[in-house]
Order: C-alpha cells, then structure tokens, then sequence
C-alpha cells in the first residue's frame, strides 16, 4: 500500500516565493526520501533523512523531519520555474521483516512556478 | 559512472497481446533492481523487484511478470495485455548493502494497450 501522502496535492507558486510539501507515513522508518519528477520522465533522488535526523539542507532544499508526528516537509526556497515538476516522498522501512530494503511511494506534489 | 536504460519509450499494443520491456543498467555489479507502475502521473506502485540473477519478488498479483537472466538486466513482460496495464513503467537500481538507500531511476516506457 502508498504509505506515503503528500499535502498538497497541487501547488502552485511565483518565482521567488518558497514551495512548502509535506508528508505523513504510518509506520517505523529507517529512512524517508525526496525524489523529483519532471513531466514524462524518471524519477531524480533529492535528498534522504534518517530517522535519527530533524533537518538536513541540501542547496535551496530544506528537509524536516518529525517521527513522532510520522511527518516530513520539504522546502524549497526562492523557488525558480525549473522547479516546476511532481515531487514524491518515499520511506524506507526499519530493518526487518518482508518490506526491509523496499521504499513506498506517496502520491506525490505537483509544483508549479510561474516566471 | 552508472546509467540505467529501459526501452522502448513509448509502445502502443492491442488487447490480448504480448509485452517485453527491457531494463539494463552499466557501471555497477549485482545492483538491486525494480520495476514500477505510474498511474496518470501520480504515485508509484512497486511491482517487482530483484536482489540477484532469477531471484524475483513479486508485490501485486497482476498481468505481469519479471526476469532477471543477466545481473543488469530486468524484463517485465505479460503473455496477453488488459486495458487496464496501460501505464508509465519506471526502472530503478539501487546499490546492495548498507549504501543501498536511494534509487536511480531509467527514464521510462509509456504504454497504452488500446
């Protein structure tokens, strides 16, 4: 099943103003990961975060990080209109069990930044 | 560096026949390897998946099936096609062992079985 679930499902924006997406998951992780989609393509690995982690920075990209919550957010800042694409969290489950090595989809973000 | 290809990009077959998509992947050995359906767009649904040569997971009782006859080739195929396997299939790789965490993904097969 998608444990993953993106909030917004759309979002669109002006070039300059930050992007925030966000994420919520049902069970235990040992990892949750930022991918990108732009239209008709593959996905592309942003940034991933433990679940020992509450923040990690990547460039404009700022992921957070609650695993009482069993959320995360992802911002981007003065966001720029070649961020426009659908952006995908997935988690990594923790070690054991059938689904160890497996990551979960959400149903991803669409971002769109107007110029 | 490493690079995942998949073809053909696009295919357009008819009800009932047969599928072979192809994936291979370079510059790595015994990559753990994946195959996704994407509905219109949104979230990805893992389909099978593989950690070495004829060992194939199978996630969701379908249409379809997996091989993996060479360490850095995955084929999905199907001996007849429903409407409803029309979809963007991605390959994925990722490292074995503890750097095994982020995915790499091919750049996709659009089908639409008519």
């Amino acid at each position: 099943s998608q444990q993953g679930e993106e909030d917004p499902q759309a979002l669109s924006i002006q070039e300059g103003e930050n992007a925030t997406m966000n994420c919520s998951y049902k069970t235990s992780i040992n990892n949750l990961q930022w991918y990108r989609q732009n239209s008709g393509r593959g996905l592309v690995h942003l940034i991933l975060i433990r679940s020992n982690e509450r923040e990690k920075h990547s460039g404009r990209l700022r992921v957070t990080l609650d695993t009482s919550k069993k959320s995360s957010s992802l911002l981007i800042t003065a966001s720029r209109a070649a961020d426009t694409a659908s952006y995908f969290c997935a988690t990594r489950p923790r070690a054991g069990g059938t689904s160890y090595g497996k990551l979960t989809f959400g149903q991803g973000t669409i971002l769109t930044v107007h110029p | 560096s490493q690079t995942i290809h998949q073809w053909p990009a696009t295919l357009v077959q008819p009800v009932g026949s047969p599928l072979s998509l192809e994936c291979t992947v370079e510059g790595t050995s015994n990559p753990n390897l994946y195959w996704y359906r994407q509905a219109a767009g949104r979230g990805l649904q893992l389909l099978f998946y593989s950690v070495g040569i004829g060992q194939i997971s199978s996630e969701v009782p379908q249409n379809l099936s997996a091989s993996r006859p060479q360490d850095r080739q995955f084929i999905l195929s199907s001996k007849k096609l429903l409407l409803s396997d029309s979809g963007f299939y991605l390959c994925a790789w990722s490292p074995t062992g503890v750097r095994g965490y982020e995915q790499y993904f091919g750049p996709g097969t659009r089908l639409t079985v008519t």
